[in-house]
């Protein structure tokens, strides 16, 4: 079990578009996902923590602007990168813990994203 | 603030070699600790973890225990396969579920 899907696995496109990036759980609800962002050899950097129903929480530096994230249900958060530049290309990752599981319950990852924007 | 220390890689080993990965944490609290492990292209898999002193997790050969005295979880395998190479990340959750990530590790085993 806790199984997270995210789609796509790999995207390409034109410098000013907008991506976005889906983070589902399969098997469980999650109150609770996150999204990260990882340079090439480097580890993961928190963007936002996303809870479903209410308003993202970025992390200081994040651009809540250009990363639009929407957590509608339980099972469905979304990452839009808004007018995409080559800087932006990354891998991005996200991960969920499960609904009512307590405090310091282990995150589920997705495969992530890796984008590159042209 | 808290914060994760890995050993630098790459770790190159032969296989059937006993790998070892240090992994030391600062935290104010009781933190739970976590090792994950990435293989290339794809996202973190939990490999195991541990939510109070003295607890060993293991999984797959792999085996780290909580020492609050020493504030470490350092990852153990008596023996290493090449489907082991991967990069190795020891994680420590504090509040709100928010896990705090080290460098990572990428551990090379050669046949």
């Amino acid at each position: 079990g806790a199984v997270v899907s995210q789609h796509p696995s790999w995207v390409i496109c034109k410098s000013g578009t907008s991506v976005k990036i889906e983070c589902r759980s399969l098997d469980f609800q999650a109150t609770t996902m996150f999204w990260y962002r990882q340079f090439p050899k480097q580890s993961l950097m928190l963007m936002a923590t996303s809870n479903e129903g209410s308003k993202a929480t970025y992390e200081q530096g994040v651009e809540k602007d250009k990363f639009l994230i929407n957590h509608a249900s339980l099972t469905l958060s979304t990452l839009t990168v808004t007018s995409a530049h080559p800087e932006d290309s990354s891998f991005y990752i996200c991960s969920a813990t499960r609904q009512g599981a307590g405090s310091n319950q282990p995150q589920h990852f997705g495969d992530g994203t890796r984008l590159s924007i042209l | 603030g808290d914060s994760v220390t890995q050993m630098e890689g790459p770790v190159t080993l032969s296989e059937e070699a006993f790998l070892t990965i240090n992994c030391t944490y600062t935290a104010t609290g009781y933190p739970s600790l976590f090792w994950y492990v990435q293989y290339p292209g794809e996202g973190l898999q939990l490999l195991l973890k541990a939510t109070k002193a003295d607890d060993k997790g293991s999984n797959k050969g792999f085996e780290a225990t909580y020492r609050k005295e020493t504030t470490s979880f350092h990852l153990e395998k008596g023996s290493v396969q090449v489907s082991d190479s991967a990069v190795y990340f020891c994680a420590l959750m504090e509040y709100g579920n928010k896990l705090v990530f080290g460098a990572g590790t990428i551990l090379r085993v050669k046949s």
